[in-house]
């Protein structure tokens, strides 16, 4: 089974704060997409990263993809309180010519004014 | 950008009874969507993964007698809880994918359908 492990799980900072969330998984992804998710809506698409050691920056976010593909980082910073919500990586995988998006565990970001 | 939408976006009903879920790619042509599941303060967790014109591909634990799954034409999924019980009660999330750059295929998201069992 796959699995994309984010940390931390939590993290509440001050209005100003910079911070980095890693997504990590021991297996190799065709590319890996950051979503922030508010509560009680689906999901809104940040990045896709496709090329090992990628970097591409949004504003005030930075997202990296490892070298090895099996692993990213969000950077955000001077956060803002509008940045408050759900992260979530998702790793595409493809067996066979069909596709599907796996999910990593989540970091809930609560920026404090 | 791509506007996904589902319906309902709230449902309550009986334990026993069965729940039909709309996601609909409102314009744009969807080859795939993929029905989704969080339960409070959880990531998404993948259910299936449907295809226009064939059978939804489940993941592993997900009863695919329970959770029917058709997808008849590039615009309409429909997700049917059959014989629903509490502890189906969550939030489906659907989305839809069009064949895009290579692994760099873009889902876009339905807002969700809050499901409460009773």
């Amino acid at each position: 089974t796959q699995l994309l492990k984010q940390s931390p799980q939590f993290l509440s900072i001050q209005e100003g704060e910079n911070l980095t969330v890693y997504c990590n998984s021991s297996s190799v992804f065709s590319s890996l997409q950051w979503y922030r998710q508010e509560p009680g809506e689906g999901p809104v698409l940040l990045v896709t990263v496709v090329t090992g050691g990628e970097v591409k920056k949004l504003k005030r976010l930075t997202f990296q993809f490892g070298d090895a593909r099996k692993d990213s980082s969000l950077h955000i910073t001077a956060a803002q309180p509008g940045d408050t919500g759900l992260y979530l990586c998702a790793g595409l995988t493809s067996t066979s010519g069909t596709y599907k998006y796996i999910f990593g565990t989540g970091t809930r970001l609560k920026v404090l004014a | 950008g791509a506007v996904v939408s589902q319906h309902p976006s709230r449902v309550i009903c009986k334990s026993g009874t069965s729940v039909k879920i709309e996601c609909r790619s409102l314009d744009f042509q969807a080859t795939t969507m993929f029905w989704y599941r969080q339960f409070p303060k959880q990531s998404l967790m993948l259910m299936a993964t449907s295809n226009e014109g064939s059978k939804a591909t489940y993941e592993q634990g997900v009863e695919k007698d329970k959770f029917l799954i058709n997808h008849a034409s590039l615009t309409l999924s429909t997700l049917t809880v059959t014989s629903a019980h509490p502890e189906d009660s969550s939030f489906y999330i659907c989305s839809a994918s069009s064949p895009g750059i290579m692994y760099q295929e873009t889902q876009y998201f339905g807002p969700g359908t809050r499901l409460l069992v009773l």
